[in-house]
């Protein structure tokens, strides 16, 4: 079974910085995808950023980008310029991309990010 | 063009009491999909419907819970003599069929089950 781990349960960045966020997952895989989401305090979950597998280059949107190491399984996210408005809960999440379960998504425990004004 | 729409937002019951929790998927989704939040945790999946059918209910406990997506109407996450382990946000996701190939799952905003 895929897991995946998140070691930061709580992250502080001032304002306009930048800061990292760490993912690390385990799977038999090679077809797969990787996700950011984010909870902010009203609990919606909203995606932020999402990777293919068989992309080498690492997806971008906007003032977050990730660090998509396949052979390390590691997934991080970057958010840079950092907004009052990021402060929230982000979970890293992966799902097969293929296979007969290729639907479910599997969560990490998440990482509370603090932004500081 | 409305998101996934879950309802109540808030509900509280009394140990042994029945939880009904409603789910309309966006408009044009025909898969739906149950999470669970526990306290200090990730999302777990629970079971994905479609349109009358349980596809996979591998992650929804076997006794008191249950769940389905009728043709007409909202999916329904029904939990019988609950518990206080119960207590939880459960979250309903819903996707196209393109979707479901892309991972694009779109969330609602959660019902936040308290058990008393």
């Amino acid at each position: 079974a895929q897991t995946v781990t998140q070691s930061q349960p709580e992250m502080s960045v001032q304002e306009a910085e930048t800061v990292t966020l760490s993912c690390t997952y385990d799977t038999s895989e090679s077809d797969y995808y990787l996700f950011w989401y984010k909870q902010p305090p009203s609990r919606q979950m909203i995606l932020v950023i999402r990777q293919e597998a068989y992309k080498q280059q690492n997806a971008t949107e906007n003032r977050f980008s990730v660090n998509f190491q396949k052979a390390a399984k590691s997934f991080s996210l970057k958010i840079s310029d950092s907004q009052l408005g990021d402060a929230a809960m982000y979970f890293c999440a992966y799902r097969s991309g293929s296979g007969g379960s290729n639907y479910k998504l599997t969560f990490g425990k998440g990482t509370l990010l603090t932004v500081n004004p | 063009n409305a998101g996934v729409m879950q309802n109540p937002r808030h509900l509280v019951r009394r140990r042994g009491q029945e939880a009904r929790l409603r789910c309309s998927p966006m408009k044009g989704h025909s898969h739906v999909y149950w999470y669970r939040q526990l306290p200090e945790e990730g999302l777990k999946f629970m079971v994905y419907l479609q349109k009358e059918n349980i596809i996979d209910e591998s992650g929804m406990p076997k006794e008191r819970f249950s769940a389905e997506f009728p043709k007409e109407g909202p999916s329904i996450l029904r939990i019988q003599q609950v518990v206080r382990g119960d207590s939880a946000a459960y979250f309903c996701a819903s996707s196209s069929s393109s979707g479901l190939n892309t991972g694009e799952l779109f969330f609602g905003e959660g019902s936040r089950l308290t058990v008393l």
